[in-house]
């Protein structure tokens, strides 16, 4: 059992790059979610899921897409970078809105 | 709009010195609040789920405990381990809530 699995770890994107984050996880959960974590702010929602092909925004969506073909991925898509997006990403699951959530590992971007 | 508002934001404690970690909330109507660790650079482990008033939890040193208005994690005789930052966060009732609002955290430190 993997839980949640992100990749890529560490990722250094150009202004106006885009990019990927990829989020498995491997229990079956159907809510997914993606939050960023800026030092001193907490933990803001972007974008969330409650099952395959239905996915809505958080508190924090521009810049971001998402999508949700399958129960185990949940990729987070950056398109036309900008330095604003420099922070720590984390996806997470959980099997109903009574259980808290599994973490993965983070993915942490910098932007320059 | 749900609120968690957590207190210290740090705390220095040494070896052995009990205290306490704060995490007021406003929601409207609780279904669950829930206490994760957070080491640096990985994601928040889930530690405790409490969902009503009165309940409690333990698990080795830390204890959870619930009112209508905050919660409350006893550390009991902390050792330099237990060094990490503390994450509350509170579900709410409700039809279109989905996810978990999260407090700033409480930055803890054990010194030997």
């Amino acid at each position: 059992n993997a839980g949640v699995t992100q990749t890529p770890k560490f990722r250094i994107l150009k202004i106006g790059q885009s990019m990927t984050l990829q989020c498995t996880q491997d229990m079956n959960h159907n809510y997914m979610y993606w939050y960023r974590q800026d030092p001193g702010m907490g933990l803001k929602l972007i974008y969330y899921s409650v099952g395959a092909g239905i996915t809505d925004k958080g508190e924090v969506p521009n810049g971001y897409n998402v999508s949700r073909s399958t129960t185990e991925d949940f990729p987070l898509r950056l398109e036309l970078a900008a330095p604003s997006q420099t922070s720590v990403y984390f996806c997470a699951s959980r099997p109903d809105l009574i259980y808290g959530y599994t973490f993965g590992s983070g993915t942490r971007l910098t932007v320059v | 709009e749900d609120q968690v508002t957590q207190s210290p934001e740090a705390l220095r404690l040494q070896e052995g010195e009990s205290s306490s970690l704060n995490c007021s909330y406003t929601v409207s109507g609780l279904r669950g609040l829930f206490w994760y660790r957070q080491d640096p650079g990985k994601g928040p482990e889930f530690l405790f789920t409490l969902y009503s008033a009165g309940e409690e939890k333990e698990k080795e040193r830390l204890k959870a405990t619930l009112t209508k208005k905050e919660s409350f994690l006893h550390i009991t005789a902390p050792k330099p381990e237990d060094s990490a930052t503390y994450l509350c966060a509170v579900q709410a009732r409700g039809g279109s809530n989905y996810k978990l609002t999260f407090g700033k955290g409480t930055l803890l430190t054990v010194n030997p």
